[in-house]
């Protein structure tokens, strides 16, 4: 069982260059979500999607964008990388608060733009 | 609107002492409260929560209590271990407010033999 799995774990990008990172769930939860963690500033909520179709911005959205088309797959994308956007990405399913169920992560992905 | 101040880090202790890890919210509406523990190189896993006031949640030695006269929700452990050192994060949600995850700026644990 993988539970929630992202790709890559490491990458390197220079500015302006564009890329997405990948987030595959086979939990079958209907509540996706992308945060970024940095140092002293805990995990902030980028965008998220209560299901296939519909997505919502966060609480730091610029420079990202989502889709959903099945309820497996969330895609980050980041359309044109600067060094402000270094970080941990981490994609999360579950945490639904109408059923105050459980998040689930994954390992996460290290970013760095130089 | 609704945050999360969790205490300063890093915390050292020596193994078998008594842990707290301080957290406090804000939040409009009622939330729910959780404590999350990241393992060096992982992702975040669920430690505990609790859905109501006076709730009290617990897992693997540690617990935690709703106060919302306080607005409060403190981990705490009698005795950690060397493979407690984490780092901890206390976050909320609230219903009707579409279940996104607020969390605390993290609290770095490291317990010495």
């Amino acid at each position: 069982n993988a539970g929630v799995t992202q790709t890559p774990k490491f990458q390197v990008l220079k500015t302006g260059q564009s890329m997405t990172l990948q987030c595959a769930q086979d939990m079958n939860h209907e509540y996706m979500s992308w945060y970024r963690q940095d140092p002293g500033m805990g995990l902030r909520l980028i965008h998220y999607s209560v299901g296939a179709g519909i997505t919502d911005q966060g609480e730091v959205p610029n420079g990202y964008n989502v889709s959903r088309s099945t309820t497996e797959d969330f895609p980050l994308r980041l359309l044109s990388a600067a060094p402000s956007q270094t970080s941990v990405y981490f994609c999360a399913t579950g945490g639904q608060g109408t059923l105050n169920t459980e998040a689930f992560f994954g390992q996460g992905t290290r970013l760095t733009v130089v | 609107g609704n945050s999360v101040t969790q205490m300063e880090g890093p915390v050292t202790l020596s193994e078998e002492a008594f842990l707290t890890i301080n957290c406090t919210y804000t939040a409009t509406g009622y939330p729910s409260l959780f404590w999350y523990v990241q393992y060096p190189g992982e992702g975040l896993q669920l430690l505990l929560k609790a859905t109501k006031a006076d709730d009290k949640g617990s897992n693997k030695g540690f617990e935690a209590t709703y106060r919302k006269e306080t607005t409060s929700f403190h981990l705490e452990k009698g005795s950690v271990q060397v493979s407690d050192s984490a780092v901890y994060f206390c976050a909320l949600s609230v219903i009707n407010q579409g279940g996104k995850l607020i969390f605390g700026q993290g609290t770095e644990l490291s317990v010495k033999p």
